[in-house]
C-alpha cells in the first residue's frame, strides 16, 4: 500500500450524522494534514497535526494521530450537505525547504440532506 | 484573507506546444510548490522552490518542466513540449516557513489535445 491511504474510499451519510475517515501511512512523518476538495476545485487546508500531538480540534473537526500505528482519523461531527467533498490526508516527512506533501487517494464524502 | 492565485483557470493546448502556468503566492511567503492531479487520481508533488532555486523535484518533473520566479510576485511552471499525459489540474502552493502548512491555489486545468 502507498503512503497516505484513506478509507473508506467513499462514504455516504445523512445530514446530522458524524463522518469518520481514516488515513494510514508508511514512513515516519513530521506532520499530517487534512485537506478538502470540492469537485474539480482547489484544495482547502483543514487541519494540521504534528507528530508529537495525539488529537486536535477545529470547530466540527476532530483529528487524531497514532504514530505507533501510523494512522490518523478525521471526524466531522453533525455533518451538513455542504460538507460533501473529497477529503485527503497528506503527510510531510521533514521540515526542510524541499519538504513535499504526499497525498492519499482521498475519501469521497456525500452528505444527504 | 491572503490567498494563492493562479492563472489561467483553464488552458487547452495542442500536443507539442509550450504552456506557462502562472501563480501568485501569498505575498510574504518564501517556499513555493507545484503539484498536479490527473483526473480521478491523487495529488502528486512536482517541485519545491526556495531562495530562487529548486529544493526538490519528483520523478515526474523531467527536462520538459521548468520553474521560475521572474519577479517578486509570480511563480511560473513551464512545460516545454506538452504531451497528452500532461493533462491534469496543476496546483501551486506556498508557505511562509517550513513549520507552516502549505496554502494551495485554485488550480489550472490543463487539457492537451
Amino acid at each position: 500500500s502507498q503512503q497516505g491511504e484513506e478509507d473508506p474510499q467513499a462514504l455516504s451519510i445523512q445530514e446530522g450524522e458524524n463522518a469518520t475517515m481514516n488515513c494510514s501511512y508508511k514512513t515516519s512523518i513530521n506532520n499530517l494534514q487534512w485537506y478538502r476538495q470540492n469537485s474539480g476545485r482547489g484544495l482547502v487546508h483543514l487541519i494540521l497535526i504534528r507528530s508529537n500531538e495525539r488529537e486536535k480540534h477545529s470547530g466540527r473537526l476532530r483529528v487524531t494521530l497514532d504514530t505507533s500505528k501510523k494512522s490518523s482519523s478525521l471526524l466531522i461531527t453533525a455533518s451538513r450537505a455542504a460538507d460533501t467533498a473529497s477529503y485527503f490526508c497528506a503527510t510531510e516527512e521533514g521540515e526542510t525547504s524541499g519538504s513535499r506533501l504526499t497525498f492519499g487517494e482521498g475519501t469521497q464524502l456525500t452528505v444527504n440532506p | 484573507e491572503p490567498e494563492v492565485t493562479q492563472t489561467p483557470s483553464h488552458q487547452v493546448t495542442q500536443m507539442g506546444q509550450e504552456v506557462i502556468l502562472r501563480c501568485v503566492p501569498i505575498s510574504n511567503h518564501l517556499y513555493f510548490y507545484w503539484y498536479r492531479q490527473i483526473l480521478g487520481q491523487k495529488v502528486e508533488f512536482l517541485v519545491s522552490f526556495y531562495n530562487n532555486e529548486i529544493s526538490e523535484k519528483s520523478e515526474i518533473f523531467d527536462d520538459q518542466f521548468s520553474v521560475e520566479r521572474p519577479d517578486g510576485s509570480n511563480f511560473t511552471l513551464k512545460i516545454r513540449s506538452t504531451k497528452l499525459e500532461d493533462s491534469a489540474m496543476y496546483f501551486c502552493a506556498s508557505r511562509g516557513s517550513t513549520k507552516e502548512t502549505q496554502y494551495f491555489g485554485p488550480g489550472t486545468r490543463l487539457l492537451v489535445l
